[in-house]
Formats: C-alpha cells, sequence, structure tokens
C-alpha cells in the first residue's frame, strides 16, 4: 500500500523558516515524480511545487519561487519543502503526493496533510 | 483568479446526473492531460479521473471524464449523498511551466 506521511508543520512568525518532509512507502519512490500541493483554509487547491523522480529538475507556483526548494533524498525515500521568508498568505494544510499534475497518471495519492500557520 | 474555470457549485437529486465543467486555454488543458480530484468534507484529495478519460482501479464507473479542445468535463451519473464534495479540475500550463487547478466546485446532493 502506497503511503505518504508529512511532518514538520506548525505555527511560525512572519519572515520565519520552516522544512516540511514527507515519508514515503510502498512504492518505488526513486522512479516517481512528487508533488507539494497547499490549500488555504476554507479556499481551493494551490500546486505548489513539483520535481522529477531523480531530483534533477524542479518546478515551482510563481507565488513561491525564490522561497521554497522542493527537494528529495531517494536513498530515504523522503520529500522535502524548505520554506522560507514565510508570509501570512502561506498559512495553509501541506500535502505531498506521488506524480506530477501534468503527467498522464496525475496525482495520487496524497498523504493526510500537514498544517502550517504563518502568524506573529 | 484560476486558470482553470469551473463553476463554484452545482447540484442535483440523488439518482440524477451531473457535469462539472472546467474551462481552459491551449496552454493547459488544450495541449496537457487533465485530471479530476474529490475532496470530501475534511480530508485529502483523492484521484477520480486521470489522461483526460481514465480511471484509477476503485472509483465507480458513475464517474467519468472528457475532455475537446480547451475544456474538460467531469460526469457523475447515479447520484448518492456520498458523492457531496469539492471536485477540483487540473493540468500542467506549458506557459507557465507550473501545475494548476480549477477554482474547485461543491457538489450537493438535495
Amino acid at each position: 500500500e502506497v503511503q505518504l506521511l508529512e511532518s514538520g508543520g506548525g505555527l511560525v512568525q512572519p519572515g520565519g523558516s520552516l522544512r516540511l518532509s514527507c515519508a514515503a512507502s510502498g512504492f518505488t519512490f526513486s522512479s516517481s515524480a512528487m508533488t507539494w500541493v497547499r490549500q488555504a483554509p476554507g479556499k481551493g487547491l494551490e500546486w505548489v511545487a513539483s520535481i522529477i523522480d531523480s531530483g534533477g529538475s524542479t518546478y515551482y507556483a510563481n507565488s513561491v519561487k525564490g522561497r521554497f526548494t522542493i527537494s528529495r533524498d531517494n536513498s530515504k525515500n523522503t520529500l522535502f519543502l524548505q520554506m522560507n521568508s514565510l508570509r501570512v498568505e502561506d498559512t495553509a494544510i501541506y500535502y505531498c503526493a506521488k506524480g506530477g499534475i501534468g503527467l498522464a497518471q496525475g496525482v495520487d495519492p496524497w498523504g493526510q496533510g500537514t498544517l502550517v500557520t504563518v502568524s506573529s | 483568479q484560476s486558470v482553470l474555470t469551473q463553476p463554484p457549485s452545482v447540484s442535483a437529486a440523488p439518482g440524477q446526473t451531473v457535469t462539472i465543467s472546467c474551462s481552459g486555454s491551449s496552454s493547459n488543458i488544450g495541449n496537457n492531460y487533465v485530471s479530476w480530484y474529490q475532496q470530501l468534507p475534511g480530508t485529502a484529495p483523492k484521484l477520480l479521473i486521470y489522461a483526460n478519460n481514465q480511471r484509477p482501479s476503485g472509483i465507480p464507473d458513475r464517474f467519468s471524464g472528457s475532455k475537446s479542445g480547451t475544456s474538460a468535463t467531469l460526469g457523475i451519473t447515479g447520484l448518492q449523498t456520498g458523492d457531496e464534495a469539492d471536485y477540483y479540475c487540473g493540468t500542467w500550463d506549458s506557459s507557465l511551466s507550473a501545475g494548476v487547478f480549477g477554482g474547485g466546485t461543491k457538489l450537493t446532493v438535495l
């Protein structure tokens, strides 16, 4: 069974940093693109970033470009999202998901999400 | 304002059929795969349709997807109260080099 377990969320002040992790199991992690998607309270889904299987290429939403970094450790089956210069508007549930939104197989499955709250 | 446009809400009675539209452009829907996601209240999204019209194993054939030009449609037949959820379309935008989602459609089964 494919499982994705996010961790690292919490309360942080504006301008602060946070590193999210996503532990993957049940599939060949090193052969799968991975994606982060977020959802602000009461709002819709927002694609944040994606990374290819090797980690050699990364893609970011304009809203996070230059502040967030997606990376992976294929030896530890773990996906990361380093978030710097956090803003109030980054407050959201952050989901880790297998695949890529533009790939034929879509994004599936999704983790349960981790809540990031940016507030003073 | 989302790159992909969905109706904010749709409703229908149990047993009826509903369609949810997703409108985009040649840089996204027109030249990339579309997928659809169901988000039940308080849960993570789940893949319903991939590659425009394919259902993952375990998804009932009451759910269908189609794409024509720069628009995509999700169809749900034999509506059940358990289908009440938010539905999102998603694809890649080649001009933005970014993933994009529709704003979401809230389905109410009356």
